[in-house]
């Protein structure tokens, strides 16, 4: 399996683009979490869908966030209008069961606003 | 406010000594943890876990300490090799539910 998939890597961006990021879980995973990391709050979980379906939204941080899955092999987290605080890694995992000591990370994609 | 804390952002361990990892948490309610690791470039990876109802687990290397009076955990590594080298993750679930993670201790272990 090629593990969970994200795209793209590394992101450059102007304040008050729209960033789209996205990500492909491992098949047969049911559970999809959404994670951003920062050297100022570490790894924190944003955003996790069961079945295609969005759980717990809270750690979203604003309006300006949203996610999406709209098949069991894609997910999309969007970001508009971007600001430079939104730089950050964000990471997509992926779980069978909400089993918690088997999430895979996808390699992150690395956010840069300007 | 954080509810897993790493308060060491960084730690130096000699090739072959004992690195030892610290993490405390605020919420009682965690009663699973787990240590995540990750290298540059990559995702964290799952290293080693622990039920509250453990005081002690143990996976070659690797020994993750539960102490729960103090809501307090270590990871030890011995002996540390350099391909240890990397940021450790501290994490903690409420019922085998979702992860709150701490900011990462990156291990620097020298030849």
């Amino acid at each position: 399996d090629a593990g969970v998939i994200q795209s793209p890597r590394h992101e450059v961006t102007e304040m008050g683009q729209e960033v789209t990021l996205r990500c492909k879980p491992i098949s047969g995973h049911d559970y999809l979490f959404w994670y951003r990391q920062t050297m100022m709050r570490g790894l924190e979980l944003l955003i996790y869908f069961n079945n295609n379906v969005p759980i717990d939204d809270s750690g979203m941080p604003e309006d300006r966030f949203s996610a999406k899955m709209p098949n069991a092999s894609f997910s999309t987290l969007k970001i508009q209008p971007s600001e430079p605080r939104d730089s950050a890694v964000y990471f997509c995992a992926s779980t069978v069961g909400s089993n918690v000591d088997t999430q895979y990370f996808g390699p992150g994609t690395r956010l840069t606003v300007l | 406010d954080q509810q897993v804390k790493q308060n060491s952002p960084s730690l130096s361990v000699q090739e072959g000594r004992i690195s030892i990892l610290n993490c405390d948490y605020t919420n009682s309610m965690f009663d699973y943890f787990l240590w995540y690791k990750k290298y540059p470039a990559e995702g964290p990876t799952f290293l080693i876990s622990i039920s509250s109802i453990k005081d002690k687990n143990e996976d070659g290397r690797f020994t993750v300490f539960l102490n729960k009076s103090a809501k307090h955990l270590s990871l030890h590594i011995v002996p540390s090799q350099p391909g240890d080298s990397a940021v450790y993750f501290c994490a903690a679930s409420e019922g085998y539910s979702t992860l709150t993670f701490g900011k990462g201790t990156m291990l620097l272990v020298s030849p």
